[in-house]
């Protein structure tokens, strides 16, 4: 199947704990994304690489670390957790056409991260 | 920065009732998509808009965009259970900016 698949989908821990999600996408797309959906659903960018390079950092507490070991690979890595880090994570793709960035999201089905 | 301003934040229809979604950018958008998330789900692309005044149908689904690309509307004819979800709206500047999102609408159905 041609996806954009996050693994865990649930992870619960306790705070001051270190977690990583992953993600990886098979669509052959350029750019990858992070976004964070909190409780009353409002979807936030936190990065953006393109082919491995990093193009949008959102104001995200430097505990939030990204990693891009291939363009088709693009992992979250969280440091010392707090309450507030619960939400959804969603992973998303898209290709690069053209130079342009307007290209629409392929989403992962999103992992959810509750801190207790 | 850039806002996105989405109206309303739930709306409750009886099935067979029109539904519409508005979305207001504080700045010119480039573009505008769509994107609807069933509960428990992700969020899923269902169109974009690019000219200014454009308008483009789904279905029972019909899309706007505003003349002056700051503003975009998602009006479902009767609805249907199967519409049940939250409705986002996403405006892009242009260049590398990245996707930002309206808060949503949650789209609530009665039967």
């Amino acid at each position: 199947d041609t996806a954009v698949s996050q693994t865990p989908k649930y992870l619960v821990t306790q705070m001051g704990n270190d977690k990583s999600i992953k993600c990886e996408q098979n669509l052959g797309h350029d750019t990858m994304y992070w976004y964070k959906q909190d409780s009353k659903k409002f979807l936030k960018i936190m990065f953006s690489y393109n082919n491995k390079e990093l193009i949008i950092n959102e104001t995200v507490p430097n505990r939030f670390s990204p990693k891009s070991p291939d363009k088709a690979h693009l992992n979250l890595h969280i440091n010392s957790l707090e309450l507030g880090d619960s939400a959804v994570y969603f992973c998303a793709s898209s290709p690069r056409q053209g130079g342009s960035y307007n290209s629409p999201l392929h989403f992962g089905n999103g992992t959810r991260l509750t801190v207790t | 920065g850039q806002q996105v301003m989405q109206i309303p934040q739930y709306q409750h229809v009886q099935e067979g009732e029109d539904f519409t979604t508005y979305c207001n950018s504080s700045t010119t958008l480039s573009n505008i998509q769509w994107y609807k998330q069933r509960p428990g789900g992700h969020p899923v692309f269902l169109i974009q808009l690019v000219k200014s005044g454009e308008v483009k149908k789904q279905k029972r689904l019909t899309f706007q965009f505003g003349e002056a690309k700051k503003n975009s509307s998602l009006h479902i004819t009767a609805t249907q259970t199967t519409d049940v979800g939250t409705y986002f709206c996403a405006g892009r500047r242009g260049g590398a900016d990245g996707l930002t999102f309206g808060k949503g609408t949650h789209l609530i159905i009665q039967p």
